[in-house]
């Protein structure tokens, strides 16, 4: 299985901050990752695919970059509502699997 | 509104057995691969199953593969989770979510359930 390693674990930020959030993934994936959003208590939500690309509706702040095995999400500024757990997932080969998590808590 | 709605919450005892669906509606559910993903209490997020659009193909971790099926039955828009010999590591919320292409299994999720919660305890 290809093992996906999510750095920091945990980060606090302030409104307006840039954060970056990375994905390392244990072998070569090409662009097939993704990333999702989680609120407690909610349902992931889908916001970057194939490394860069971003999801229908989600706002342009975020964006992704990478292939290969490293990879991150930028958040270019925090508004409150983006203060959630934040997971990448690889989609290149079975089973698809998720980072750890890292949650961006406010400072 | 593109919507998936998990039922079949429950309590079940080591060993048991439950069964999750998930109703579709808002977008053409033969047209999509379809997933369950979990989530164990303060835990992160763990593939379990997944379908083609025809329910010609389907997948699942090792950690389930032989005591889980996924169905689908297209005609009524709903996909299933039979769970069998249930142990207390199963117990999670379970997430139903669509594959973001149509037709392919791509394990790309854009669309997910609310959720809904197994509990394995004797």
């Amino acid at each position: 299985d290809i093992q996906m390693t999510q750095s920091p674990s945990s980060l606090s930020a302030s409104v307006g901050d840039r954060v970056t959030i990375t994905c390392r993934a244990s072998q070569s994936i090409s662009k097939h990752l993704n990333w999702y959003q989680q609120k407690p208590g909610k349902a992931p939500k889908f916001l970057i695919y194939v490394a860069s690309s971003l999801q229908s509706g989600v706002p342009s702040r975020f964006s992704g970059s990478g292939s290969g095995t490293d990879f991150t999400l930028t958040i270019s500024s925090l508004l409150p509502e983006d203060f959630a757990t934040y997971y990448c997932q690889q989609s290149h080969s079975t089973p698809p699997t998720f980072g750890q998590g890292t949650k961006l808590e406010i400072k | 509104e593109v919507q998936l709605v998990e039922s079949g919450e429950g309590l079940v005892q080591p060993g048991g057995s439950l069964r999750l669906s998930c109703a579709a509606s808002g977008f053409t559910f033969s047209s999509y691969a379809m997933h369950w993903v979990r989530q164990a209490p303060g835990k992160g997020l763990e593939y379990v199953s997944g379908i083609s659009s025809n329910g010609g193909s389907t997948y699942y971790a090792d950690s389930v593969k032989g005591r889980i099926t996924i169905s689908r039955d297209n005609s009524k828009n709903t996909l299933y989770l039979q769970m069998g010999s249930l142990r207390a590591e199963d117990m999670a919320v379970y997430y139903c979510a669509r594959d973001h292409s149509v037709y392919d299994l791509t394990y790309n999720m854009d669309v997910w359930g609310q959720g809904t919660t197994v509990t394995v305890s004797s």
